[in-house]
């Protein structure tokens, strides 16, 4: 069965550095998704990607992130001067179809840990 | 506000007891409301969604416009059923997912 497919599992920083998270949806998928879940609390929604671009963003995703398509397979999150807070567990997702007429499928996460 | 609460931290049974795991959302429209698991070790997936009102594993969810719920439940608890369980929600042609904080299922031999 297909999966989406996150790497690294487990990313150490420093606070100040850049970070690129990877994501390989499901190959006929059209819609990306990042989540992210801070320990202990829920798991929250950043941005929804479709057709190259953001189709919707929350207020969590401000100017110090961005995401991108660099090619036909990967879907990246960037977040370019990483804080203390910035440390949690960061998941992508991808559907067919937009999240509320589909299922999403989530990957296993990335844990970012900012020293 | 488009909210999502469960109330219950932790939800402890023992097996062959029935479950209930609330869910109450706050939501201006029509939305989907789906249930996520997440087992131990393994990546969040869905259980189910309020549109196919099917059974997973024997869980079942009805969703509830008058009382905004969408509880999930179980006849008969099994050991296996112990994960993470968390409500969701979309908007029906939205673009991201609402998640309540979750529940943890124990279910005890």
């Amino acid at each position: 069965e297909p999966e989406v497919t996150q790497t690294p599992s487990h990313q150490v920083t420093q606070m100040g550095q850049e970070v690129i998270l990877r994501c390989v949806p499901i190959s006929n998928h059209l819609y990306f998704y990042w989540y992210r879940q801070i320990l202990g609390q829920k798991v929250e929604f950043l941005v929804s990607f479709y057709n190259n671009e953001i189709s919707e963003k929350s207020e969590i995703f401000d100017d110090q992130f961005s995401v991108e398509r660099p090619d036909g397979s990967n879907f990246t999150l960037k977040i370019r001067s990483t804080k203390l807070e910035d440390s949690a567990m960061y998941f992508c997702a991808s559907s067919p179809d937009r999240a509320g007429k589909n299922i999403q499928y989530f990957g296993a996460g990335t844990r970012l840990s900012v020293l | 506000a488009q909210r999502v609460t469960q109330p219950e931290k932790l939800l402890s049974v023992f097996k062959g007891a029935p479950v209930e795991l609330k869910c109450n959302y706050s939501y201006s429209g029509s939305p989907e409301l789906f249930w996520y698991v997440q087992y131990s070790r393994q990546r969040l997936q869905l259980l189910l969604r309020h549109i196919s009102r099917e059974s997973i594993k024997g869980f079942t969810a009805d969703l509830n416009k008058g009382e905004t719920s969408f509880h999930l439940k179980k006849p008969f608890a099994q050991e296996e059923d112990s994960a993470m369980y968390y409500c969701a929600l979309s908007g029906t042609g939205g673009f991201k997912t609402i998640f309540g904080a979750g529940t943890r299922l124990f279910v005890k031999a």
